[in-house]
């Protein structure tokens, strides 16, 4: 499958600081997107960025995607302990009407 | 707006027995989908469907059926179930192949 892989599976950083996430997918696509999921929760959309956009802004979230390289980095700013969580990448197959989710990166943020 | 909602939240089956997961969004959306979640796994596509009517088998479909008889409504069946089908089961929904919405997830254990 063309199932993406994040890295870090696992991530601690202190309050204030940047979290990078970086995820790799298999075959060409359409869109990426992230998500996160707080613990015992459903996932929550945070981006979506298309094949043709390089890079992409929402609040402290950049979102970068190389198509070339089949990857794409998430970068959380200036980090909270609110963002404590697991973050997945998901890419769409290019004609398909499904995502495939990666394994995540759990990211604990200390205060 | 309820969003998605699913129910049950928590279920206790023994091995063999039969249930369904009900799935409802209230946000005339024509995508619903299927997912579990396991320990140290992204989430895994069971089943899908792309309108009322209409389902479709994901990644992980063995052991599952699914229904779509109402467009906000689709279900989830597991005609006998089995230890291995203990999980975290999530349903979401997507106006097209884009943004996918979750509901709060159903926890299954089966002894």
């Amino acid at each position: 499958s063309q199932q993406g892989e994040e890295d870090p599976q696992a991530l601690s950083i202190q309050e204030g600081e940047n979290a990078t996430m970086n995820c790799s997918y298999k075959t060409s696509i359409n869109n990426l997107q992230w998500y996160r999921q707080n613990s015992g929760r459903g996932l929550v959309h945070l981006i979506l960025i298309r094949s043709n956009e390089r890079e992409k802004h929402s609040g402290r979230l950049r979102v970068t995607l190389d198509t070339s390289k089949k990857s794409s980095s998430l970068l959380i700013t200036a980090s909270r302990a609110a963002d404590t969580a697991s973050y997945f990448c998901a890419t769409d197959g290019y004609n398909t009407d499904k995502l495939i989710f990666g394994t995540g990166t759990r990211l604990q943020v200390f205060p | 707006n309820a969003g998605v909602t699913q129910t049950p939240k928590f279920r206790v089956l023994k091995t063999g027995q039969s249930m369904t997961l009900l799935c409802a969004q209230d946000m005339n959306h024509e995508y619903m989908y299927w997912y579990r979640q396991d320990p140290g796994m992204g989430l895994r596509l069971i089943h899908y469907s792309v309108g009322e009517g209409t389902t479709a088998k994901g990644e992980v479909p063995d052991g599952y059926n699914v229904s779509r008889l109402k467009k906000q409504n689709f279900l989830l069946g597991l005609e006998s179930a089995a230890p291995s089908q203990t999980s975290v089961y999530f349903c979401a929904s997507s106006k097209v192949t884009d943004t996918q919405y979750f509901g709060p997830g159903t926890r299954l254990t089966v002894l």
